[in-house]
């Protein structure tokens, strides 16, 4: 069975700021991964997602993460952190076997000084 | 494009009485996920539906929960009798179908069981 650990529960960095964000998954195989933002109050929206192919992908609102095999980690990056990306991340990492369940990780909450 | 819809979005109810949360999934979506976040437990895949019908319902907690999904629109999440821990916020979510496709969610239901 697959699993994910984000080791930071929670993060505050300066406006204008970098931004990496931690995500360690194990699986016997190449996963699925992806990367959800959750505002208070709302459900959870796709930053991005890796499948296969390049292992540096692109997501909205400028958000991009690498997977790194031989580390067995999907980091989630930043160059310029802005306010309103205060929110709660989780990274879920998905199986190829034909089921479609994900299995989330416990989350980092993302806080903004300006 | 209309998103998974879920209703209601707050629920306050004494405990032994029946909930039922209701969720619409993406028009075109073949898969359905109902899932319960709170803070000790964090996000729990509670049961999920291809093609209406129940693949993996191994995160049920017990039989005072129930879920169906009568047609490819429509799905409900029950509770009876409720009682004060399953106080938590619960999420709908809908996919094409496919593993490698993302999960897309409501905004939850807030449940709160006195």
């Amino acid at each position: 069975a697959q699993s994910v650990t984000q080791p930071d529960i929670h993060i505050t960095v300066s406006e204008g700021a970098s931004l990496e964000l931690r995500c360690n998954y194990s699986y016997g195989a190449t996963p699925y991964l992806f990367w959800y933002v959750q505002s208070p109050g709302q459900g959870l929206q796709l930053l991005l997602k890796y499948f296969s192919g390049d292992t540096l992908v692109q997501g909205i609102k400028g958000f991009e993460a690498e997977f790194k095999r031989s580390q067995s980690s999907f980091n989630l990056r930043k160059p310029s952190v802005h306010w309103s990306d205060a929110a709660e991340y989780f990274c879920a990492v998905g199986a190829f076997d034909g089921n479609e369940k994900l299995t989330f990780g416990t989350g980092t909450r993302l806080t903004i000084i300006p | 494009d209309a998103g998974v819809i879920q209703s209601p979005r707050h629920e306050v109810t004494e405990m032994g009485q029946e909930v039922t949360l209701r969720c619409k999934p993406i028009s075109g979506h073949n898969s359905l996920f109902w899932y319960r976040q709170t803070m000790m437990r964090g996000l729990e895949l509670l049961i999920y539906f291809n093609n209406n019908v129940p693949i993996d319902d191994s995160g049920m907690p017990e039989d005072r929960f129930s879920a169906k999904m009568p047609n490819a629109s429509f799905s409900t999440l029950k509770i009876q009798p409720s009682e004060p821990r399953d106080s938590a916020v619960y999420f709908c979510a809908s996919s094409p179908g496919l593993s490698n496709q993302p999960q897309h969610f409501g905004d939850g239901t807030r449940l709160s069981i006195l």
